[in-house]
């Protein structure tokens, strides 16, 4: 089975600042990842597809990039909103990062 | 308005069983795959089982292969999760989610979740 591995499991940062959450696969999975957003006590939110797809109504300061086992989730400019959980997963067979949390600094 | 609702879930024994439904309206069920997602008190998430809208394949997690059964009828755009020998290890809120229209396994709209609680 593919595994997914995150870094930082948590990143404390500032409005304004750049923010960079990293994503491993055990194997070669090409382009078939996505990144989702969770706060507290709602479900996950689709943000990039396809390592670089930019889902339909995000705010375009997110981005994704990477191929084959890296991938990088970036935020270019952190609003308040984004303080959240963040998490990779492989297409399929699913599976899931630990996850990211962006706390305030 | 795609809406997805969970229901079904509860307090259950080690080793009882529940059956989780999830109701879909907003989009043609049967043309796109459903999975269970779940995700235990302050863990990650995790993928537990899904189902194609056309053929009816379906693929689970080694951790509830044997245990669960993910099902679905087009008729009523809805999608079941049987739990049988439930586990402590279950506990968790469970998620169904729904594919997006582009190739490959990625989840497009989630429902509220519902929580799911084995104990004695």
């Amino acid at each position: 089975d593919i595994q997914m591995t995150q870094s930082p499991s948590s990143v404390s940062a500032s409005v304004g600042d750049r923010v960079t959450i990293t994503c491993r696969a055990s194997q070669d999975i090409s382009s078939w990842l996505a990144w989702y957003q969770q706060k507290p006590g709602k479900a996950p939110k689709l943000l990039i597809y396809g390592a670089s797809n930019l889902q339909s109504g995000v705010p375009s300061r997110f981005s994704g990039s990477g191929s084959g086992t890296d991938f990088t989730l970036t935020i270019s400019s952190l609003q308040p909103e984004d303080f959240a959980t963040y998490y990779c997963q492989h297409s399929f067979p699913s599976a899931f990062g630990g996850g990211t949390k962006v706390e305030i600094k | 308005e795609v809406q997805l609702l969970e229901s079904g879930g509860g307090l259950v024994q080690p080793g009882g069983s529940l059956r989780l439904s999830c109701a879909a309206s907003g989009f043609t069920f049967s043309t796109y795959a459903m999975s269970w997602v779940r995700q235990a008190p302050g863990k990650g998430l995790e993928w537990v089982s899904d189902i194609s809208g056309t053929n009816g394949n379906t693929n689970y997690a080694d951790s509830v292969k044997g245990r669960f059964t993910i099902s679905r009828d087009n008729s009523k755009s809805t999608v079941y999760l049987q739990m049988n020998s439930l586990r402590a290890e279950d506990t968790a809120v469970y998620y169904c989610a729904k594919d997006h229209r582009v190739p490959g396994r990625y989840f497009d709209y989630w429902g509220q979740g519902t929580q799911v609680t084995v104990s004695s």
